[in-house]
């Protein structure tokens, strides 16, 4: 089956403790990227990447980091996480201009 | 940077009937698509239906069909015969035709289905 999976898909942890939220698609999609969601805000691009070893910064990018070593992988990264990055999460994959394909959401709490 | 404005935080429509979600874009861009994202309350993003900006007809899958006025900058979802199943967040989304890898979204409209 044709999916886009994250890892957790619910997570609470403390401030300053790094974390990594994984992504895997297995469609070979060249694309991919990580939004996240805020009430009243919709989804907001954070990184995304065009290929291996290729990544580019999105609207929102401050706090986080990504990599992309291998096509199906993108992990996110938060180094040290603060409350603000309190947030739903959802990676996405796609080829060429075909739409993107969204993973289930990571909810994510900082305390 | 392009902005996508929904301006209809919440809507409400009676079963079996008929509902317009609007949404608006800026853009200095003439290659562009649109696209309308449903959110049921499980949180998975499901495509509804996408434009592409060269096309002048507007795009239709099956209950939902687009209004796409391009001078205005406007792309708003109309769903007929709403069905309980259509409560959801809609999300109005721009992807650029230059650089396809960005996507703006709009804020959302909730959308509410009365029996």
């Amino acid at each position: 089956e044709a999916q886009v999976t994250q890892n957790p898909r619910y997570l609470i942890t403390v401030t300053g403790k790094k974390l990594t939220v994984t992504c895997s698609q297995n469609m070979n999609h060249e694309y991919m990227s990580w939004y996240r969601q805020d009430p009243g805000l919709g989804l907001r691009q954070i990184y995304y990447s065009m290929n291996v070893e290729v990544t580019d910064k999105g609207d929102v990018p401050e706090g986080y980091k990504v990599s992309r070593k291998e096509k199906r992988n993108f992990p996110l990264i938060l180094e040290s996480p603060s409350p603000n990055q309190t947030s739903l999460y959802f990676c996405a994959s796609g080829r060429g201009k075909e739409t993107q394909y969204f993973g289930p959401g990571t909810r994510l709490l900082v305390l | 940077a392009q902005t996508v404005t929904q301006s209809q935080p919440e809507m409400s429509v009676q079963e079996a009937e008929t509902v317009t979600l609007s949404c608006t874009y800026d853009t200095s861009e003439s290659d562009y698509y649109l696209f309308w994202y449903k959110q049921p309350p499980s949180r998975q993003m499901i495509l509804v239906i996408r434009q592409e900006a060269y096309k002048q007809q507007n795009a239709t899958e099956n209950r939902f069909s687009v209004n796409f006025q391009k001078a205005a900058k406007s792309f708003s979802l109309k769903i007929s015969d709403s069905q309980l199943g259509d409560a959801a967040m809609y999300f109005c989304a721009y992807r650029s035709g230059y650089n396809f890898n960005k996507f703006y979204f709009g804020s959302g409209t909730k959308l509410n289905v009365k029996p």
